[in-house]
């Protein structure tokens, strides 16, 4: 069956290091894949999405990549601040016009000052 | 509004009792997602509209899970007989088409089963 993993543990950083989060799946050709952070009590909150002929995408101190070969997604946090300290969850979605969205379970990030 | 919505935001109820959780999405948005999320879990799909498709129930985790979309706008997920395990916030997104894109979420209704 499809299954994504992302770290179940908690990923502790100091501030103004670089926080690297994965996102590996298995039995799944996705052509999207999509990271959004969540906060306590809140719903997750879009951030970026790849497709798959993209290697990499950057938005301000955030950078996706996705390698399709190695079934796996990198998401980069640069220069991290205490307020980046969240749950980030990835998310895939197949071709087509069906492709519903489907989540990882998430890594917690806390940033330390 | 220009979020989707989500009614009630906590919801108590007795071990046994039919429960409905609503939600309103984005106008003009052709999909619709269900999840469920338990304490410290990740997001468990539950069921997915896109446009007048038949829907996608395959994550509905018993026959006492259904869901419906009416006009292709406001969605309605019912409950029967509740169970304790059923306890959980339960999430509702929408996106302008499907998986290729961004999905906005409602803060969710948090359900307990007592």
């Amino acid at each position: 069956s499809q299954k994504i993993e992302q770290n179940s543990e908690a990923l502790n950083i100091q501030e103004g290091k670089t926080a690297t989060l994965t996102c590996n799946y298995t039995n799944y050709s996705p052509a999207y894949l999509q990271w959004y952070r969540q906060d306590p009590g809140r719903g997750p909150v879009f951030l970026l999405l790849i497709r798959e002929n993209e290697k990499e995408k950057r938005k301000e101190r955030l950078k996706v990549t996705f390698d399709t070969t190695l079934k796996q997604s990198l998401f980069h946090i640069t220069a991290s601040q205490p307020a980046d300290s969240a749950t980030y969850l990835c998310a895939l979605a197949s071709s087509g016009g069906y492709n519903k969205l489907i989540f990882g379970a998430g890594t917690r990030l806390a940033v330390h000052p | 509004g220009a979020g989707v919505s989500q009614s009630p935001s906590n919801k108590v109820t007795e071990k046994g009792k039919d429960v409905e959780l609503r939600c309103d999405p984005i106008s003009g948005h052709t999909a619709l997602y269900w999840y469920r999320q338990s304490l410290g879990q990740g997001l468990e799909f539950l069921i997915y509209f896109q446009g007048n498709s038949a829907p996608d129930k395959s994550g509905l985790p018993s026959d006492r899970f259904s869901a419906e979309r009416t006009g292709g706008s406001v969605s309605t997920l019912t409950i029967q007989r509740t169970q304790q395990e059923d306890s959980a916030v339960y999430l509702c997104a929408s996106s302008p088409q499907g998986g290729d894109t961004e999905a906005f979420f409602g803060q969710g209704t948090r359900l307990t089963v007592v």
